[in-house]
């Protein structure tokens, strides 16, 4: 079965930089196009970024533009996301998901890990 | 990047059908073919109810319904349970190949 499996999170200081990983197996990760989403406490869900299934294609959200930097290895299956430059703003619980489509990146995600919480504070 | 317009709060008794809009404009909803709802309970994961406007995945239960027009796009539930009690978003794929979700419409049953 899809299993997608977020670590990295925690409490850091404003400014400081979190490297989340989203560890999947079940399904041919070398195939499908990744996303990051992220929802902060009282609202609503927020796409982050996405990578096509081969890295080449990468696409991000205005908020996180040149700080944030996703990634994938596929000969590990996993997905990435470097964050720098953190703000009190981008505390929120992080979702990896997964895309439905063969080798497209759409807004459709058929598989969501469970979440990892970032805290941005001093 | 505007979030999609979507109303806060929908409510309905149990056996009754209610729909939430999820309003763009013609560089996402009204221009794209991957339009996306989502049900999410909190504490959970969100679960893909319908891709691709109208499409239902399997697991999906076939009380979901999507539909579009112009740059309107909506999900319409039929026979209300307990457990469709819930947050809804919709979402949809961009002209700058970005994603944007709605703000999101909580659910009461009833």
């Amino acid at each position: 079965q899809v299993q997608l499996v977020e670590s990295g999170g925690g409490v850091v200081q404003p400014g400081r930089s979190l490297r989340l990983s989203c560890a999947a197996s079940g399904f041919s990760f070398s195939n499908y196009g990744m996303h990051w989403v992220r929802q902060a406490p009282g609202k609503g869900l927020e796409w982050v970024a996405d990578i096509s299934y081969d890295g080449r294609n990468k696409y991000y959200a205005d908020s996180v533009k040149g700080r944030f930097t996703i990634s994938r290895d596929n000969s590990k299956n996993t997905l990435y996301l470097q964050m720098n430059s953190l703000r009190a703003e981008d505390t929120a619980v992080y979702y990896c998901a997964k895309d439905w489509k063969w080798e497209v990146l759409t807004s459709g995600f058929d598989y969501w890990g469970q979440g990892t919480l970032v805290i941005v504070s001093s | 990047q505007s979030a999609l317009t979507q109303p806060a709060s929908v409510s309905g008794s149990p056996g009754q059908s209610i729909a939430i809009s999820c309003t763009g404009t013609n560089s996402d909803v009204g221009g794209s073919k991957y339009v996306s709802w989502y049900q999410h309970h909190p504490g959970k994961a969100p679960k893909l109810l319908i891709y691709e406007v109208t499409n239902r995945p399997s697991g999906a239960s076939n009380r979901f319904s999507g539909s579009k027009s112009d740059n309107t796009a909506s999900l319409t539930i039929s026979g209300l349970q307990a457990e469709d009690e819930a947050d809804y978003y919709c979402s949809s794929y961009t002209s700058s190949s970005t994603v944007v979700f709605g703000g999101g419409t909580k659910l009461t049953v009833l």
